[in-house]
């Protein structure tokens, strides 16, 4: 096992179209988090996922935005009608426990142009 | 809620000199509280940890942080700054989901 692994790793995308990420945790890790980054600021949380129940979705996710885990492992968080703004690097992060630290992947990089 | 307030969003410092990286944190419960750093165009490692057992923190690289209830604080430091410090240090609280403050950049001069 090589750590978090998310796919793909840079995407360009037109304004107004779909675009899904893949994320696959550390084997056995529960817990699942997926987070935004823009330049210059701290990841922001945008949901996490303990087995294949979504837990907590962040007020600041818009409804274009869905996450699932189906059977508890690899998850996919889906941007439906693309925004310029919503051009960012997407993070994955897994754990084994509550409150244990979390892995990273090494992220996507959405551009929307 | 629970929420991370890094105080200084740059420091700077000099080769061999003390390194001091400031968070508060706030939640309602005995939270875990972890410290991130993150290289230029590398993904984020983690420094260290703290989970409530002893107070005093030992990382990777030197780095130590202090957990003191009555402060609501977990700063950062290390005694001496190397060259290859120089990088972006995320201060990060856990009650339940995990919370990333906005970020201290750490410049090294030689």
């Amino acid at each position: 096992d090589t750590g978090v692994s998310q796919d793909p790793r840079h995407k360009i995308t037109k304004r107004g179209q779909n675009v899904t990420f893949r994320c696959d945790p550390i084997s056995e890790h529960n817990r699942l988090y997926w987070y935004r980054q823009t330049l210059g600021q701290g990841p922001e949380f945008l949901t996490y996922f303990q087995n294949e129940a979504q837990l907590e979705k962040s007020r600041l996710l818009s409804d274009r935005f869905s996450a699932e885990r189906p059977k508890g492992s690899f998850s996919t968080l889906e941007i439906q009608r693309t925004e310029q703004g919503d051009s960012a690097m997407y993070l994955c992060a897994s754990s084994s426990l509550m409150n244990t630290e979390a892995f990273f992947g090494q992220g996507t990089r959405l551009t929307v142009v | 809620a629970q929420s991370v307030t890094q105080l200084d969003s740059h420091v700077s410092v000099s080769e061999g000199t003390p390194v001091l990286l400031r968070c508060n944190y706030s939640s309602s419960y005995s939270p875990s509280l972890f410290w991130y750093v993150q290289h230029p165009n590398k993904g984020l490692q983690l420094l260290l940890k703290y989970t409530s057992a002893a107070t005093l923190v030992k990382g990777i690289n030197g780095f130590e942080a202090e957990f003191k209830k009555s402060e609501t604080s977990f700063h950062l430091t290390k005694p001496s700054a190397h060259m290859s410090d120089a990088a972006e240090y995320f201060c990060v609280v856990s009650d339940n989901d995990m919370r990333f403050g906005a970020g201290t950049r750490l410049t090294v001069k030689p």
